[in-house]
Parts: structure tokens; C-alpha cells; sequence
């Protein structure tokens, strides 16, 4: 079975750099199948996409975010993992990783439990 | 604000029915597929529903989906207390080039 599980650390000071990675353990990050996702929840709201990744290394970033968003894959540790730069209190968030299947109409799906990232000095 | 629109809540009592509404436009669940989320208390959401109506392996036939047009709905038979949960909509949106989601439902089953 699939699981997907992120760290990183939990507090993050404003203007500078969050890294998160996500550890995929049960399948192949490799799978051309699949896109690798991730997404954020701020404290008592909805969610929001930041973008996906395949493990070509091909990006796709939401546009709100794409001016402070890279992702990256290590295929050889069977992770990817997400930098978020200049970050401001906004950025504070629940952020997942997810799988997503090739196309559209398939949903993201496992999702990794989530890790609070809060961004203060 | 977000893109796809949904009731803020929706209540219903053990053994009934509810049905969530999910509103979008042209750009997104007008041309493309719909899915679902369950998001029960503290937990990472989970996939409820993909394709429009499609449930994924395990997910009890009592939860359903529909789209027409630019909208959709998720319904829910047999409500149970375990049911008690936020529901999310999502879509992509073509103009905008992102995964769009609705605002959430919070779902009390009274």
C-alpha cells in the first residue's frame, strides 16, 4: 500500500526559505503513471494546489506561487520535495503531498498526513 | 474567495439523505471532471469520489456523485455519525491552469 509521509521542519522565519520533502514508501516514485503533488491548508480553511511534479523532473506550478515555487525528485531516495521562498505569514499552512494519476479526471489520492509549517520570527 | 463554490454546512439526522452542492464555471467543471474529498477532524483529506461519479476501492456505495453542466453534487445515503466531516469539490480550471477547490462543507450529522 501506498504511503506518502512529509518533514520538515515546523517553524519557519518570514522572508526566508520553507523546505519540505516527502517520502513515498510502498511503490515507485519512477512510475510514469503518476505526478506528485503537493497541497496546502491554512489554519481553519480550505485548500489550495501548489503545483505537481513527474519524476522526468517536468514541473507544473500554480500561478499565484510560481514566482517563489521549485520543486524536485530524488529517485534514488524515492522522494520529492518542495521549496517555498520569501515566505510571509500567509504561507503558514497544513502542507500535503499527494499522488496523482496521469490526467484530469483522476483525484489525488493517498495523501500523506500533513505537516503544520508556520512561518514566524 | 474560492473558484468553485459550495455551502458553507449541511445537517441531516442518522438514516437520511444530504446532498452537497458544488458550482463552478466553463473553465472548470464545465469541461472537466469533478472529484470529492472527505476530510474527517485532524486528518489529511481523502479521496471520496473521482471522475464525476466514480468511487475509488473502499468507499461504501453511499456516497455518490453528479455533474451537469457547470455544477455538481455529492449525495450521501444512510447518513452515519462517522460521516461527520468537511467535504471539498475540485476540478481543473483551464483558464486559470490549477487544481481548483471548492470552499468546503462541514457536514453535521445531528
Amino acid at each position: 500500500q501506498l504511503q506518502l509521509q512529509e518533514s520538515g521542519p515546523g517553524l519557519v522565519k518570514p522572508s526566508e526559505t520553507l523546505s519540505l520533502t516527502c517520502s513515498v514508501s510502498g511503490g515507485s516514485i519512477t512510475s510514469s503513471n503518476y505526478c506528485w503533488d503537493w497541497i496546502r491548508q491554512p489554519p481553519g480553511k480550505g485548500l489550495e494546489w501548489i503545483g505537481n511534479m513527474y519524476s522526468s523532473g517536468t514541473t507544473y506550478y500554480s500561478p499565484s506561487l510560481k514566482s517563489r515555487v521549485t520543486m524536485s525528485v530524488d529517485t534514488s531516495k524515492n522522494q520529492f520535495s518542495l521549496n517555498l521562498n520569501s515566505v510571509t505569514a500567509a504561507d503558514t499552512a497544513v502542507y500535503y503531498c499527494a499522488r496523482h494519476g496521469n490526467g484530469v479526471q483522476w483525484g489525488f489520492d493517498p495523501w500523506g498526513q500533513g505537516t503544520l509549517v508556520t512561518v514566524s520570527s | 474567495q474560492s473558484v468553485l463554490t459550495q455551502p458553507a454546512s449541511a445537517s441531516e439526522t442518522p438514516g437520511q439523505r444530504v446532498s452537497i452542492s458544488c458550482s463552478g464555471s466553463s473553465s472548470n467543471i464545465g469541461r472537466n471532471p469533478v472529484n470529492w474529498y472527505q476530510q474527517l477532524p485532524g486528518t489529511a483529506p481523502k479521496l471520496l469520489i473521482f471522475y464525476n461519479d466514480q468511487r475509488p476501492s473502499g468507499v461504501p456505495d453511499r456516497f455518490s456523485g453528479s455533474k451537469s453542466g457547470t455544477s455538481a453534487s455529492l449525495a450521501i445515503s444512510g447518513l452515519q455519525s462517522d460521516d461527520e466531516a468537511h467535504y471539498y469539490c475540485s476540478a481543473w480550471d483551464g483558464s486559470l491552469n490549477t487544481w481548483v477547490f471548492g470552499g468546503g462543507t462541514k457536514l453535521t450529522v445531528l
